[in-house]
């Protein structure tokens, strides 16, 4: 069965600091990997990984991914108290087995992100 | 969240009543998808639809739920005689095209309490 584990489950930094978040995955057929970032609301995208070794960034926040050990990394340099929330990894699945159905996002709990002031 | 609409954003209901949830997707986006959010966990697939059709509900209860996403008008998640376990945020997401990687955009969700 395809899932997908986040890692650490919540953390609590002080502004400033560096994090890591982890999403590791094991899915059948392999398409691509999403982070959401999900605050009271709906997630909202942040970027998607399909090819190893390639970083994506996006201001403080950059991405990589590695298909040979199966996860992926979410960094947030230089923590501010807005960037408290659920960080969300997301890797297509495929419908069920036999089914021509196709693929729907296969989600981790989540990592709770809380940085202080 | 390019435009994908949902409502009610909160919605209350006693167990035995019926909760019908509204999805609006992108404009163009011809897809939608529904993802259940029980407290404490990630989100769940549930269905997927097309215009008019309901391409795959593999995580969709077998009884009580059903969704539809007419010619017209947003698509609909119901879910008949709630019970308490019912209880969490319902989101919906829309894609352009049914190609895994392509990014799907998500509404704000509806977040249903059962009494």
């Amino acid at each position: 069965e395809d899932k997908v584990v986040q890692s650490p489950l919540s953390l609590v930094v002080h502004e400033g600091d560096t994090v890591t978040l982890n999403c590791s995955y094991e899915v059948t057929n392999f398409r691509s990997l999403l982070w959401y970032k999900q605050e009271k609301k709906a997630p909202t995208f942040l970027f998607m990984l399909t090819s190893s070794g390639i970083e994506k960034k996006s201001g403080r926040l950059s991405s990589i991914l590695d298909k040979k050990e199966l996860f992926s990394i979410l960094n947030i340099t230089a923590t501010q108290t807005g960037d408290s929330a659920v960080y969300l990894c997301a890797v297509w699945s495929i419908l069920p087995k036999n089914s021509n159905s196709g693929y729907a996002l296969n989600f981790g709990k989540g990592t709770s992100l809380l940085v202080t002031p | 969240n390019a435009g994908v609409m949902q409502n009610p954003r909160h919605l209350v209901r006693r167990r035995g009543q019926e909760a019908r949830l509204r999805c609006s997707p992108v404009k163009g986006h011809s897809h939608v998808y529904w993802y259940r959010q029980l407290p404490e966990e990630g989100l769940k697939f549930m269905v997927y639809l097309q215009k008019e059709n309901i391409i795959d509900e593999s995580g969709m209860p077998k009884e009580r739920f059903s969704a539809e996403f007419p010619k017209e008008g947003p698509s609909i998640l119901r879910i008949q005689q709630v019970v308490r376990g019912d209880s969490a945020a319902y989101f919906c997401a829309s894609s352009p095209r049914q190609v895994a990687g392509e990014t799907q955009y998500f509404g704000p969700g509806t977040r249903l309490l059962v009494l």
